[in-house]
């Protein structure tokens, strides 16, 4: 089946450093999803990517979907501590669920 | 803003014991899921649901089974707890088949 690998599993940066956490996915997708859990909390949805080579933006959030639809990453430039959570990818394969990346852990201290 | 209530946030359960956990959203979503939360194993689904008295198994059935009635109300049932189900269960919902998912906020079982 398919499967979504996620590296780093954990990450402990300086506030101010940047973050970027990478997905791969065994198989092409149609789009690859991407959530935020904070500490106690539930994913919240980021953002979705669709168009091969994609990059979107929010604030100091960047994401890309690869060339070819099976990698995508996300990228934080000079963290907050707001940043701290666990950042999940999820790629969707035509009309089958969502399969999860097992997340990376993000750490920022002050 | 779609609402996706989980009916306990914390339960403490024996082994053997039938455990239900209820899910119920307000934004008529014909997709409802459970998925379970592991450390360092993400998110793992267990079932899932197109329809109303539908139900498809996800990656981890084993154990589980649901039940759908009503759109709004998609419930996991544990017929017999184990000590490895202990974990936070997490129920999601979405509109069609690509869209983003909205999750509740989690049950957290402990099977004693």
């Amino acid at each position: 089946g398919q499967q979504v690998m996620q590296i780093p599993q954990y990450q402990h940066v300086q506030e101010g450093e940047d973050f970027t956490t990478y997905c791969n996915s065994s198989t092409t997708l149609s789009n690859i999803q991407w959530y935020k859990q904070r500490p106690g909390g539930h994913p919240v949805f980021l953002i979705q990517l669709v168009k091969s080579g994609e990059v979107k933006k929010q604030k100091r959030l960047t994401f890309q979907f690869g060339e070819a639809k099976k990698n995508s990453s996300l990228h934080i430039t000079a963290t907050q501590t707001t940043d701290v959570g666990t950042y999940f990818c999820a790629g969707n394969s035509g009309y089958s669920t969502l399969t999860f990346g097992k997340g990376t852990m993000l750490l920022v201290s002050p | 803003d779609v609402k996706v209530t989980q009916s306990s946030r914390y339960l403490v359960k024996r082994t053997g014991e039938k455990v239900f956990l209820e899910c119920v959203q307000d934004m008529d979503h014909e997709n409802m899921f459970w998925y379970r939360q592991d450390p360092g194993l993400g998110l793992r689904l267990i079932y899932f649901s197109y329809d109303v008295k539908m139900k498809e198994k996800g990656d981890i059935p084993e154990g589980y089974s649901v039940s759908r009635e009503k759109k709004e109300r998609f419930s996991l049932i544990l017929e017999s707890a184990s000590t490895n189900q202990t974990s936070m269960y997490l129920c999601a919902t979405r509109t069609g088949n690509t869209g983003e998912l909205f999750f509740g906020e989690g049950s957290r079982l402990t099977v004693l």
